[in-house]
């Protein structure tokens, strides 16, 4: 079985501060892990994904993430927030070989940008 | 390159009636999954097709179903519709199944309110 926590629900930093949004996992596969972002009314845009090459991974928007296998964790990072990044943020897992059947999606975090 | 089109975007019905909803994927994408978002219970996995398929299914009654088409376009239809099917239904779109290593790209969604 897998899971997917995110230790926040609500994230509120002002402009041009870090953003740091923290995922952890538990899967008994080797994870496929990913971010995706949703503005309102609006669909799933994917930030960033993971699938076992470089542990530091660099996505859209100055975003980035970095698994780290035994913290079981894949925190999202940015070094400078903007007022456009504000939106809820879901970190995903998948196990290896799956559809979206196997996917499992965090409760997401919404992140607030203050000017 | 046109995203992942769902129809209609915002509908209203009563309960007891049914729906069907719209998916047209991204051109040349062959796998489409269904998902149910609601401010409680988040994103889950309601089915998935490729090629006129359906490969998967979550944890929804039957009144749930879907259907896709050979030109890959797919239906999901609920009928005898309750309170708690008031929810954003999205849709998205993979080249692949299955595609635990790729990429799913998402509609805007279909925001169905049921009074």
């Amino acid at each position: 079985a897998q899971s997917v926590t995110q230790l926040d629900s609500h994230v509120s930093v002002s402009e041009g501060t870090p953003v740091l949004l923290r995922c952890n996992y538990s899967s008994s596969y080797s994870p496929s892990l990913f971010w995706y972002v949703q503005h309102p009314n609006k669909g799933l845009q994917l930030l960033l994904k993971y699938t076992s090459a470089a542990t530091l991974v660099k996505g859209i928007n100055g975003f980035e993430a970095e698994f780290k296998k035994s913290e079981t964790s894949f925190h999202l990072t940015k070094p400078s927030a903007h007022m456009s990044d504000a939106a809820e943020y879901f970190c995903v897992v998948s196990h290896s070989g799956g559809g979206a059947d196997g996917l499992t999606f965090g409760k997401g975090t919404h992140l607030i940008i203050q000017p | 390159k046109a995203g992942v089109t769902q129809t209609p975007r915002y509908l209203i019905k009563t309960r007891g009636q049914q729906v069907t909803l719209s998916c047209s994927p991204i051109s040349g994408h062959r796998s489409v999954s269904w998902y149910q978002q609601t401010p409680g219970q988040g994103l889950q996995f309601l089915f998935e097709y490729f090629s006129e398929t359906q490969r998967n299914k979550g944890n929804f009654p039957g009144r749930f179903s879907g259907r896709q088409f050979s030109n890959s376009r797919s239906e999901m239809n609920v009928s005898t519709l309750e309170l708690g099917d008031s929810a954003l239904y999205l849709c998205a779109s993979s080249l692949v199944y299955p595609w635990s290593t790729g990429e799913l790209f998402f509609g805007e969604g279909s925001r169905l309110t049921v009074l």
